[in-house]
């Protein structure tokens, strides 16, 4: 599987503040870009996606934001509050050649103090 | 969004005995798989069930150790066999949803602790 880098492994962030994960990926060929939120003892739950078409995707206090040319995309929690502490996974994949199989980054786990 | 149930939820299971763990979707979808992750880890793609035929394997995932079955667009069984202390992992069925692009979803997971 193509590799998807994700950094950093952990962040704190105060409550209110912006929290911004980053991947970046290796394979041209991927057009899917999501972003998994995973709580303890549950599976993952899909946040938000992208498509590199777009450079920017915003549903709520979530935003994507995508650059194709740099092969990297990452992910913006604004206002976040303690109930956004999880942990976070991007992901790609190339679609319906590929059977749309996601390759993960590694992980995010985010806290956000009271 | 589909709705996945996993069963079982938790399980320890002693050394040498294999478990079978079931999938069950509440709408026909095109695709099914079978994930891993490892305690504290991302994910890792196992396998890609195939409806009525055998599972397509990633790399380090063989059939022996991981049979997979998909009788309809439904169901999926995956079955971790001769378990060692080395499959503690949660096992995670994800599903993606027919006519909605690769949106892709997962279930609660299977936890096995292996003994």
């Amino acid at each position: 599987q193509q590799q998807v880098k994700q950094s950093p492994q952990s962040l704190i962030v105060q409550k209110g503040g912006i929290s911004i994960i980053n991947c970046a990926y290796e394979n041209t060929a991927f057009d899917y870009f999501p972003w998994y939120q995973q709580f303890p003892g549950k599976g993952p739950a899909l946040l938000i996606a992208i498509r590199p078409d777009v450079s920017e995707k915003k549903e709520g206090r979530f935003t994507i934001s995508f650059n194709k040319s740099a092969k990297q995309f990452s992910l913006h929690i604004m206002d976040s509050q303690p109930g956004d502490s999880a942990t976070y996974f991007c992901a790609a994949s190339i679609g319906e050649t590929s059977g749309s199989r996601l390759t993960f980054g590694e992980g995010t786990q985010l806290t956000v103090n009271p | 969004s589909a709705v996945i149930s996993q069963k079982p939820s938790r399980d320890i299971c002693q050394r040498g005995t294999s478990l079978t763990i079931q999938c069950q979707v509440d709408s026909q979808v095109t695709m099914m798989f079978w994930y891993r992750q490892q305690p504290g880890q991302s994910l890792t793609l196992i396998a890609t069930a195939n409806q009525g035929s055998e599972a397509t394997y990633e790399s380090g995932f063989v059939i022996d150790k991981f049979p997979i079955s998909r009788p309809n667009l439904t169901f999926s069984t995956l079955t971790v066999s001769n378990m060692s202390p080395e499959d503690s992992s949660i096992y995670l069925c994800s599903v993606r949803n027919s006519g909605a692009g690769n949106t892709i979803y997962f279930g609660e997971g299977s936890w096995l602790t292996v003994v």
